[in-house]
């Protein structure tokens, strides 16, 4: 079966780090992406793992562990605008369609 | 930038109505994909389509249909609007490394 376990919801203070985790159980794999959502908008693209490893972009990193079946994303010197649900999304084999967790929402405080 | 347009930020119809809503994209994907978002739920594909004319089922058909005859526009149809169909929907485009960029959404109330 296909199964993607993120936490539903995590606090943080603006300027610190925070590591969001997902695991995946899915019948076959093409990659791991991960998008941010705003609420009342669309998904919008932040990262993509295909290799074990670290993948850096700015201030966002996301990380993969094929093996393992896990990825996470970690965030530093958070910002107030970083207040969103966060995604975590793997691309099956086969068909090449995105199979979404039920996303992480993400509240930074003051 | 790929451009994903769904035509209604909002819509609200009446139970029983046949609803359709629009979406195109501009980047010459082949891959185009309906999602239904609810709160707890997450995204659950509701449809997709490979190719023009081409169709293929995702997750929660039920109570949907599809229709692709140009490769730039997938519309999704549903052919009576149920309450329990209230939600938001997300069209997908899906390029190589990126990913589905997605349109800007469409809440639906059904009534």
């Amino acid at each position: 079966g296909q199964n993607i376990d993120q936490p539903t919801e995590m606090t943080a203070t603006e300027g610190a780090i925070v590591q969001i985790n997902c695991t995946y159980q899915t019948s076959g794999f093409n990659g791991l992406f991960w998008y941010q959502q705003h609420a009342g908008e669309a998904p919008t693209f932040l990262s993509y793992n295909v290799l074990d490893g670290l993948e850096e972009k700015g201030r966002f990193s996301s990380f993969l562990s094929r093996s393992k079946g896990y990825s996470y994303l970690l965030l530093k010197e958070l910002q107030m605008k970083d207040s969103a649900s966060y995604l975590c999304a793997v691309r099956d084999g086969d068909t090449d369609k995105l199979i979404f967790g039920t996303g992480t929402r993400l509240q930074v405080f003051p | 930038d790929v451009k994903v347009t769904q035509s209604s930020r909002y819509l609200v119809k009446r139970t029983g109505e046949k609803v359709f809503l629009e979406c195109v994209q501009d980047m010459d994907h082949e891959n185009m994909f309906w999602y239904r978002q609810d709160p707890g739920l997450g995204l659950r594909l509701i449809y997709f389509s490979y190719d023009v004319k081409m169709k293929e089922k995702g997750d929660i058909p039920e109570g949907y249909s599809v229709s692709r005859e140009k490769k730039e526009r997938f519309s999704l149809i549903l052919e009576s609007a149920s309450t329990n169909q209230t939600s938001m929907y997300l069209c997908a485009s899906m390029g190589a490394r990126d990913g589905y960029t997605f349109g800007s959404g469409t809440r639906l109330t059904v009534v």
